[in-house]
């Protein structure tokens, strides 16, 4: 099985920061790479496809990039109604697979 | 809009099956268009993917929950459902149901709420 490793596990930030999260594939998985956000007590959100694709509907703020093992997910101007817990997945092998979170937090 | 809601019991005994259910609505478990998924996730820690049945009946389990996870699906009911069995402790979670699309892009594009299932006697 793939193993998803995402950087930090953790950290905090401010309203207006630019912030990248970072996702690394313990094999390549080409651009086969998904982004996701869950906030307490709810279902994960779908936010990037395809690496860098944007689901419909995800703010332009947004971003993904990355091939291969190494992915990043950027958040250009930190919004308070995103704070949360981030997960990266891989779905280019099965059984698909997800990184263990990223929890960004106010500071 | 398509929408899923997971139902089934909150707490299972220890070495019973766990059985869940999803119902989905604003779409049809029969298009061939997606796949049907699970997926848990245990209190305070990460997802993990479980398995997925297209509208035929073929299906695809973890390797590490295969031996004892079933996934099926009733086009009548427009559901599909879960069971879990020998279940401990280590599965307590909220199990999601989720759609994946079929195509290239393998992603989840829609979840339901999500349903707390404790193990525990």
């Amino acid at each position: 099985a793939i193993r998803m490793t995402q950087s930090p596990s953790s950290f905090s930030a401010s309203t207006g920061d630019r912030v990248t999260i970072t996702c690394r594939a313990s094999q390549g998985i080409s651009s086969y790479l998904a982004w996701y956000q869950q906030k307490p007590g709810k279902a994960p959100k779908l936010l990037i496809y395809a690496a860098s694709t944007l689901q419909s509907g995800v703010p332009s703020r947004f971003s993904g990039s990355g091939s291969g093992t190494d992915f990043t997910l950027t958040i250009s101007c930190l919004q308070s109604e995103d704070f949360a817990t981030y997960y990266c997945q891989q779905y280019y092998s099965y059984p698909q697979s997800f990184g263990q979170g990223t929890r960004l937090e106010i500071k | 809009q398509v929408q899923l809601q997971e139902s089934g019991p909150g707490l299972v005994k220890p070495s019973e099956t766990l059985s869940l259910t999803c119902t989905v609505s604003g779409g049809s478990v029969s298009s061939g268009s997606y796949y049907w998924s699970w997926i848990r996730q245990p209190p305070g820690k990460g997802l993990e993917w479980i398995g997925y049945i297209y509208y035929s009946g073929s299906t695809n389990y973890n390797p590490s929950l295969k031996s004892r996870v079933t996934i099926s699906v009733d086009t009548s009911k427009n559901q599909f459902s879960l069971k879990l069995s020998s279940v401990t402790a280590a599965d307590t979670a909220v199990y999601y149901c989720a759609r994946i699309v079929h195509g290239e892009h393998l992603i989840n594009d829609y979840w339901g709420q999500g349903t707390l299932v404790t193990v525990s006697s």
